[in-house]
Parts: C-alpha cells; structure tokens; sequence
C-alpha cells in the first residue's frame, strides 16, 4: 500500500515570495493534516481537512497560510508571502477519519517537505 | 490544558544496551490516546504503537516495550538489545478531544 506522498521534498526561496507544497494521502483516507515542524520541536498542527471540508484550522496564520482539498483527496499548502520564520519541515498526514476519533486515529505521515527562507 | 513532556532531550547509548525513553503527559480528558513516533534521518514520521486511556496492559513487540502507567501520567518506552538503526528522533504524542499534542522529541543515537 503506498504512503502520504509529498511534493517536493526541499524547497528554498526568498522572504516575501510565495511557495506551495502539495500532499496525495494514503487512499481511503478521509482525514488529511497539515503540520508545521520547526528545528528542534515536536509538529504542530496547522490544519485538517475531514474529505473536502475543513475541520480546525485554528493554528493557520491565515493572513499568509492557506489551505484546499478541493475534491477530498489530494490537498495544497501554500505560503504568500513567506517570512523567515516559516523556515520548517511541512509534514502532510492521514487518517481513516472515523467521524467520532478524528485525532484519535492513528495517523500516517509523508516525508516533508523542508523549507528553507532566506 | 494538555501536554507532552519528553524531558531528555539527548541520549547516546552503546550498540546492544538496552535504552528507556520518557513521556510524561498532561490531560483534564478522560478519554485520551497515546503515541509514539520515529522520525530517523529520512524525516518521516514512523508510527509505532498507539495506546487508549483505558488500557494500562504494557506492550512487547519484538525488541520494542511501552509501560503505561496512568498513576503517574506516563507512557515509556523501552528499546532492548539496541541497534544502530534505531537511531532517531522519538516523539510520543496525546491525542483528545480537538488535538494531537508532541512532545519536542528525543534524539536517540545509537554508537556501534
């Protein structure tokens, strides 16, 4: 069975430019997750989509992070514009989604995709 | 509130011994579920056991044990007879109601 597929694995831009990271979950999987992981620190939840609709998006800095998983499948993050200390590893993961253990279920995790803003 | 703490933020052991790592958590929910991940080099996170609030049986699996103890909001992990591919980074994660909570990690190295 494949895994979370995420694209592209290393990205490197200029504050103030935009970028977007694109995430193919494991199929079947209802319930898809954006974390941020700086350097040195646990992921943090940035948001989640339970098939086409958004769940929580409470920890988006939503005046540049946005967010879509326009047909409950494969989503895109993206940044505009990016500052300095958006500078993380991007993980996507999944979930089967069971309506009543959203977080409950175990999730799966893509590779990353590690930012670097200069 | 809740948290995760994983208060060793380093540890170095020697090909072959056996290594603990600690998770001590923090929940007002009384129906909660524990985790813990991998993450080697590579930067996936690795899922390795996931534990409910209402079972405190420890768990084996192969050269891999967790003991759950509840009275002191804990949920360890033990690494027996260790190998070089197990180092990584270990997150153990608490799972509620709105949330998946990490702890910030300990790094594992693993000297043959």
């Amino acid at each position: 069975e494949a895994g979370v597929a995420q694209s592209p694995r290393y990205k490197i831009i200029e504050k103030r430019q935009s970028v977007a990271f694109w995430c193919n979950p494991i199929s079947g999987h209802a319930t898809l997750y954006w974390y941020q992981q700086i350097l040195g620190q646990g992921p943090k939840l940035l948001i989640q989509f339970q098939n086409n609709g958004v769940v929580d998006d409470s920890q988006l800095p939503k005046d540049r992070f946005s967010a879509e998983r326009l047909k409950g499948v494969d989503s895109t993050l993206k940044i505009q514009p990016a500052k300095l200390e958006d500078s993380a590893v991007y993980l996507c993961a999944s979930s089967l989604g069971r309506r009543l253990a959203l977080f409950t279920d175990t999730q799966y995790f893509g590779p990353g995709t590690r930012l670097t803003v200069l | 509130a809740q948290k995760v703490t994983q208060a060793q933020t380093e540890i170095s052991v020697v090909e072959k011994e056996d290594v603990t790592l600690d998770c001590v958590y923090e929940t007002r929910d009384t129906t909660y579920y524990l985790f813990w991940y991998k993450q080697p080099p590579s930067g996936e996170l690795v899922f390795l056991i996931r534990r409910n609030s209402f079972d405190e049986q420890n768990e084996i699996s192969g050269r891999y044990s967790w003991n759950f103890q509840k009275s002191t909001s804990s949920f360890n992990f033990t690494i027996t007879a260790s190998q070089v591919v197990d180092s990584a980074v270990y997150f153990c994660a608490l799972a509620g109601a709105n949330n998946l909570f990490f702890g910030t990690g300990t790094r594992l190295t693993v000297i043959p």
